[in-house]
């Protein structure tokens, strides 16, 4: 069974703070993603990695970066939080070949106070 | 860039009635893959059904089917005999085929209600 778990369900940061969401994997996938999830907008890509060290933006990349250090974790690092980040972000996977089957983490659930 | 609408915000209907969501998409690509996800309140993300473009028959997964109208762009899910458990966030989703890295488009979602 594919499992993609994330560090933590819920998360409250000040703004200012230096954020860090972590995403891990066990199914060797190559390809990673975050997305962040706000009522009435769906989900949108954040960034995403295709291989270790290598990431590319996705559509509202502004305020996050990435790093991919190791294969099975992807992390989502917010530099200086603000209030507008407070929203739920969703890590997936997926192997390279396969578009068709991408697996979702439970989501990190962000208040930014 | 793909875009994926979903009409229907919000929709509620009684337990054992077939619902039909909504989705309509934009594209200059000619082969893709189309999705529905459910994603249950305060549950994870879950494929429901795909499609991939080139192939004509609609796919089906037990009383999930969709109606896919490739030369209008659309891609609408029945749920057949609505249960309590399919109450749920649903999200249309689409990628290209093209063997890339991209992630997933999705719509704004409809949020399906299953009065008892």
């Amino acid at each position: 069974d594919v499992k993609v778990t994330q560090s933590s369900r819920y998360l409250v940061k000040r703004t200012g703070e230096k954020v860090f969401l972590e995403c891990v994997q066990d199914m060797d996938h190559e390809n990673m993603f975050w997305y962040r999830q706000d009522p009435g907008l769906g989900l949108r890509l954040i960034y995403f990695s295709y291989d270790v060290k290598m990431k590319e933006k996705g559509d509202i990349p502004e305020g996050y970066s990435v790093s991919r250090e190791k294969k099975e974790r992807f992390s989502l690092i917010l530099e200086s939080a603000s209030t507008n980040q407070t929203s739920m972000y969703l890590c997936a996977s997926r192997q390279r070949d396969r578009i068709y089957e991408q697996y979702f983490g439970p989501g990190t659930r962000l208040t930014v106070t | 860039a793909q875009t994926v609408t979903q009409s229907q915000p919000e929709m509620s209907v009684q337990e054992a009635e077939t619902v039909t969501l909504s989705c309509t998409y934009d594209t200059s690509e000619n082969n893709y893959y189309l999705f529905w996800y459910k994603q249950p309140p305060s549950r994870q993300m879950i494929l429901v059904i795909r499609q991939e473009a080139y192939k004509q028959q609609n796919a089906t997964e037990n009383r999930f089917s969709v109606n896919f109208q490739k030369a209008a762009k659309s891609f609408s899910l029945k749920i057949s005999d609505s249960q309590l458990g399919d109450t749920a966030m649903y999200f249309c989703a689409f990628s290209n085929s093209g063997g890339g890295a991209d992630g997933l488009t999705f719509g704004k979602g409809t949020h399906l209600i299953i009065q008892p």
